[in-house]
């Protein structure tokens, strides 16, 4: 079965202290992970797409990273705009229009 | 501006009573979906529609129903046999899900 898993549920950062949030997925074959942005009370909002291991993606402090297995989300000296809640999605071989959805991982940056 | 529009924001429904959310897109994207997201979980697929006049149930379609007469509209009705219907109500559209959703704004659905 098609699965995705974001760990940890939540993160509190004080500013500037970099880490990473993780997407483990097990899937019948890759054609695609999405990573996404969702502020309270809003529609999440498209970052980034990786399609292949090896391959990276960077948007100003963020860097996304994708292996066989799983995929980081990298925070490089974060600010309190970047508290979010940050969602992982695949799409598996086989199905030409649906995703699958991580729970999603809530980041909390202190000032 | 191309975009994907949700209305109302905030709804309320009565005990016994159906709501229909709506949900608008000009992007011409083929395909049209209807997610669930309750507090601390992912999101949840209620239905999806793939082209005009089909429709097929998601994870959690017991309770809803939903119509595509147009490319640009799939509107999404609570009905009364949905007994937990408080929650956010996320729409979203794309072209071949490769290129990944684009999400409208959401619409809270409260229960009085």
């Amino acid at each position: 079965e098609d699965q995705v898993t974001q760990s940890p549920e939540a993160l509190r950062l004080q500013e500037g202290e970099s880490s990473s949030l993780n997407c483990s997925y097990t899937v019948s074959g890759l054609r695609g992970l999405f990573w996404y942005r969702q502020d309270p009370g809003k529609g999440p909002e498209f970052l980034f797409t990786l399609y292949s291991a090896g391959e990276e993606k960077e948007k100003e402090r963020l860097k996304a990273t994708l292996t066989k297995k799983e995929s980081f989300l990298h925070i490089t000296a974060p600010k309190p705009e970047d508290s979010a809640t940050y969602l992982c999605a695949v799409h598996p071989r086989g199905s030409n229009y649906q995703l699958i959805w991580g729970a999603g991982t809530k980041l909390i940056i202190k000032p | 501006d191309g975009g994907i529009t949700q209305s109302p924001k905030y709804l309320f429904r009565k005990e016994g009573q159906n709501v229909t959310l709506s949900c608008e897109q000009n992007l011409n994207h083929d395909a049209m979906y209807w997610y669930r997201q309750d507090p601390g979980q992912g999101l949840r697929l209620i239905y999806y529609s793939q082209i005009v006049n089909d429709f097929q149930k998601g994870d959690i379609a017991e309770g809803y129903s939903v119509s595509r007469e147009k490319k640009e509209s799939f509107p999404l009705t609570v009905t009364s046999a949905q007994k937990n219907p408080t929650a956010f109500y996320l729409c979203a559209s794309s072209m071949p899900a490769n290129y990944g959703y684009t999400f409208g704004s959401g619409t809270r659905l409260t229960v009085v």
